[in-house]
């Protein structure tokens, strides 16, 4: 099945420590998203990148990280400098026919210990 | 500059009576409008999609929505609740062919369900 998968489903992070949270796609997308997501709020766009080797910062990028070295993969990295990196973490794909229609998901919650 | 506002943050009704979950819009060119549902500790599902074709849109799970340029909404509609349809709703507005820092979506709706 096509689809995208995070891991891990959880992720705890102790202070000061950086953490990766993974995503990768099988739906031979060209672009793909990190969001944010806190109670009570829609999605914030924190990275996204529209083909390998090249990203863009979203709104709320600082303390985090990406990389695109493959197509299928766009992992995230949370940062020490990120203070308040709580939240559950959706990650989505889009083909380039239609960059508009978003994928997403089942998303990583992120607590701090 | 594009908004879009979910009047509701919380709508709750019965098993069987009929579904309105409000969402507003504000963009300046011809939006393509979309809803999305999500279960809890869920990624987000895409309901349905208006990108200019028939104003009245019909999605998954028997959910609906209508496009109405002059009141700028796009309400999603379900004749009759069914207990698996609590979960949260997210209205997202985008300028038709832009990219994905223009996609702006809405604080969401709990929808809950009573037996």
């Amino acid at each position: 099945d096509g689809g995208i998968t995070q891991s891990p489903k959880y992720l705890f992070r102790k202070e000061g420590q950086n953490v990766t949270l993974s995503c990768e796609q099988n739906l031979n997308h060209d672009a793909m998203y990190w969001y944010r997501q806190d109670p009570g709020q829609g999605l914030r766009l924190i990275y996204y990148s529209q083909i390998v080797n090249d990203f863009q910062k979203g709104d709320i990028a600082e303390g985090y990280s990406v990389s695109r070295e493959k197509k299928e993969s766009f992992p995230l990295t949370v940062t020490s400098a990120q203070k308040n990196p709580t939240a559950f973490y959706l990650c989505a794909s889009t083909h380039a026919s239609d960059q508009e229609t978003q994928y997403f998901g089942p998303g990583t919650r992120l607590l701090v210990l | 500059a594009q908004s879009v506002t979910q009047l509701d943050s919380h709508v709750s009704v019965s098993e069987g009576t009929p579904v309105l979950l409000r969402c507003n819009y504000s963009s300046s060119y011809s939006p393509s409008l979309f809803w999305y549902v999500q279960h809890p500790n869920k990624g987000l599902q895409l309901l349905l999609k208006y990108t200019s074709a028939a104003t009245l849109v019909k999605g998954i799970n028997g959910f609906e929505a209508e496009f109405k340029k002059s009141e700028t909404s796009f309400h999603l509609t379900k004749p009759s609740a069914h207990m698996s349809d609590a979960a949260e709703y997210f209205c997202v507005v985008s300028d038709q062919g832009s990219s994905a820092s223009k996609i702006i979506f809405g604080s969401g709706t709990r929808l809950s369900i009573r037996p």
